[in-house]
């Protein structure tokens, strides 16, 4: 299967810096990338669609200059959440589209703990 | 919203079959059948998708209704490691996928 990376694993910051979350294509090249959130004991929650080269579209409710995505390469896409509080404490996982001729199937990576103090 | 209903639990016994249903009878013509699993703490992993057919890889099997309004994962040989959040989905090509709340599935020893 397709392999997705993340980094850094988990972080731990201070309230008021930025993290920047960095998502990666492995083995294939991909022009739309999604991020999603998760809470504990939720389910995946959507916050954005990012496509290569272009702005990404936001879910109803996701601040999109708190959560700033860069998808700059077909193999990379970027979340820096801004001002980070506590209340942005979360497990933050992105998904990578892999085409094979006309299917395309998700691929996630193993997600980012992020615990803001 | 999710498109798909799953029972909120199943147990199994360890080298057993796992038969996880979905149902999904809003689905429409073009959309497939995504099945993802999440082990604690970790990115969901893709397990198998299909359309209309039945499908098989080397994970699970996937049976489609022939209306594809329900269908059925099948882990012929459940282990331990199999314990996860079972996740049905439909959804089309490089549309968003919506997550509901899946089955938590555990195989017990």
């Amino acid at each position: 299967g397709a392999v997705v990376s993340q980094h850094p694993s988990r972080v731990i910051c201070k309230s008021g810096t930025s993290v920047k979350i960095e998502c990666r294509s492995l083995d294939f090249q991909a022009t739309t990338m999604f991020w999603y959130r998760q809470f504990p004991k939720q389910s995946l929650m959507l916050m954005a669609t990012s496509n290569e080269g272009s702005k990404a579209t936001y879910e109803q409710g996701v601040e999109k200059d708190k959560f700033l995505i860069n998808h700059a390469s077909l193999t990379l896409s970027t979340l820096t959440v801004t001002s980070a509080h506590p209340e942005d404490s979360s497990f933050y996982i992105c998904s990578a589209n892999n085409a094979r001729g006309s299917q395309e199937t998700q691929y996630f990576g193993p997600g980012t703990r992020l615990l803001v103090l | 919203d999710a498109k798909t209903t799953q029972p909120t639990s199943m147990d199994c016994a360890e080298g057993r079959a796992a038969n996880l249903p979905c149902n999904h009878s809003t689905i429409s013509g073009n959309e497939y059948v995504y099945w993802y699993r999440q082990i604690h703490s970790q990115g969901p992993q893709y397990i198998i998708h299909g359309l209309k057919n039945n499908e098989t890889n080397e994970m699970a099997s996937l049976i489609i209704t022939e209306d594809r309004k329900s269908s059925t994962l099948i882990l012929p040989h459940a282990t331990l490691r199999d314990t996860a959040v079972y996740y049905c989905i439909v959804g089309g090509g490089s549309e968003k996928l919506v997550f509901g709340k899946g089955t938590k599935l555990t195989v017990n020893p």
